[in-house]
């Protein structure tokens, strides 16, 4: 199974601030990663897929990076309705998925 | 536009089989690509991914859960079903649906969840 390690675990910060999230995955998964966005109560929300690429109507101060390895996902600057818990999660070529241990972020 | 909902039992006993219908629209589990899959999440923790099924029937499982899932589907009803066998209280979650882009791993469509415990 591919592991998935997230980090933080949980941050705080203040409005205006860029937040800076990592995944790390157990072996090389190319760029079969997507991030999520979960709020309290709600279904996860897809922001991000392929890594890199943002989801049709999600704002652009949201964005991916990386391959192989090791990914970022960063707010570019911090919004009050951006309060959430969020997960990478990674498909291994379709044959399996596995999603990371998830950040909560909230506001300073 | 694609919804999702999950139906099923709130509440089942330990050692019972937990039944799932995953009841979708605006979209076709026989067009080449698509997938539903099912995820779960305990009360304040992450999300765990259970199974997939493909438009061709091909279908995918947590390594850590195979033997105990199966999912089937209903081209004709819409419906995909994911069964568990011997429910544990460590099985409570809110079990989701989703719907898998063509030849992608992202779930874009999501459903409500549904709350189950497992208790005696």
């Amino acid at each position: 199974d591919i592991q998935m390690t997230q980090s933080p675990s949980s941050l705080s910060a203040s409005v205006g601030d860029r937040v800076t999230i990592t995944c790390q995955a157990s072996q090389d998964i190319s760029n079969y990663l997507n991030w999520y966005q979960q709020k309290p109560g709600k279904a996860p929300k897809l922001l991000i897929y392929d890594a890199s690429n943002l989801e049709t109507g999600v704002p652009s101060r949201f964005s991916g990076s990386g391959s192989g390895t090791d990914f970022t996902f960063t707010i570019s600057s911090l919004q009050p309705e951006d309060i959430a818990t969020y997960y990478c999660q990674q498909y291994d070529n379709l044959l399996s998925l596995t999603f990371g241990g998830g950040t909560k972020v909230e506001i300073k | 536009q694609i919804t999702l909902k999950e139906s099923g039992p709130t509440l089942v006993k330990p050692t019972q089989t937990l039944t799932l219908t995953c009841t979708f629209s605006g979209f076709s589990l026989s067009t080449s690509g698509v997938g539903v899959g099912w995820i779960r999440q305990p009360p304040g923790k992450a999300l765990e991914w259970l199974a997939l099924i493909y438009w061709n029937d091909d279908k995918r499982y947590s390594p850590s859960l195979k033997s105990r899932l199966t999912i089937t589907k209903d081209t004709s009803k819409n419906q995909v079903v994911l069964t568990m066998t011997n429910m544990d209280p460590v099985d409570t979650a809110t079990y989701y649906c989703a719907h898998q882009r063509a030849a992608a791993g992202s779930f874009d469509y999501w459903g409500q969840g549904t709350l189950v415990t497992v208790s005696s």
